[in-house]
């Protein structure tokens, strides 16, 4: 099994730009999740995902959009993106409590 | 606010001493806790997970021990190798679809 990955590694965007960050994970897992990392802070949830079709908003939501049309992606949109956006993201799925975290995209918006 | 954190931001520790690393949570209805390991420039791995109705789990090299007295999570490592020097993060989770919550987490620096 890959595993979670995670596409791109790392991307600079312009304000204003969207994109879309792509999450992809073969362990059949229904629950997906989407985190942002700041600099020396923890991970904060921005949506989640419990199995195709459902999506819910986490903690830190505004700014961002998700689908979920299959088992295996969970991509995350940034329609507008903003300075405050600059951040690491970590896209994970859940088996049971545990959750397995993909190697993160580095967004840099400019 | 967040529910789970750290006490120190960094730890910094002898190669082949033991490690602890410290974590307080606040949420008494947190049920599940896991410690994650992350190294510079990649994902969070999963090294040790315990339930509340444990107060001590062993794997290779790492020991958890969770104190629900005073709402106290801690890791141990032996013998502590460079291979060791990343930021620790405690999470908790209630078994809510919403997943686990994260503390800071503490960077561990090993001296040769």
């Amino acid at each position: 099994n890959a595993g979670v990955t995670q596409t791109p590694k790392f991307r600079i965007l312009k304000i204003g730009q969207s994109m879309t960050l792509q999450c992809t994970q073969d362990m059949n897992h229904n629950y997906m999740y989407w985190y942002r990392q700041d600099p020396g802070m923890g991970l904060k949830l921005i949506y989640y995902s419990v199995g195709a079709g459902i999506t819910d908003k986490g903690e830190v939501p505004n700014g961002y959009n998700v689908s979920r049309s299959t088992t295996e992606d969970f991509p995350l949109r940034l329609e507008l993106a903003a300075p405050s956006q600059t951040s690491v993201y970590f896209c994970a799925s859940r088996f049971q409590e545990t959750q397995y975290f993909g190697p993160g995209t580095r967004l840099l918006v400019l | 606010g967040e529910s789970v954190g750290l006490h120190l931001p960094t730890l910094s520790v002898q190669e082949g001493d033991n490690s602890i690393i410290n974590c307080a949570y606040s949420n008494s209805a947190s049920d599940y806790f896991i410690w994650y390991k992350q190294e510079s420039g990649k994902g969070p791995q999963f090294i040790i997970d315990i339930r509340s109705n444990m107060d001590k789990r062993q794997g290779q090299r790492v020991t958890v021990l969770l104190n629900k007295t005073v709402k106290h999570l801690s890791l141990q490592i032996a013998a502590t190798q460079p291979g060791d020097s990343a930021v620790y993060f405690c999470a908790e989770g209630s078994g809510g679809a919403d997943g686990l919550t994260f503390g800071k987490g503490t960077h561990l620096i090993i001296q040769p």
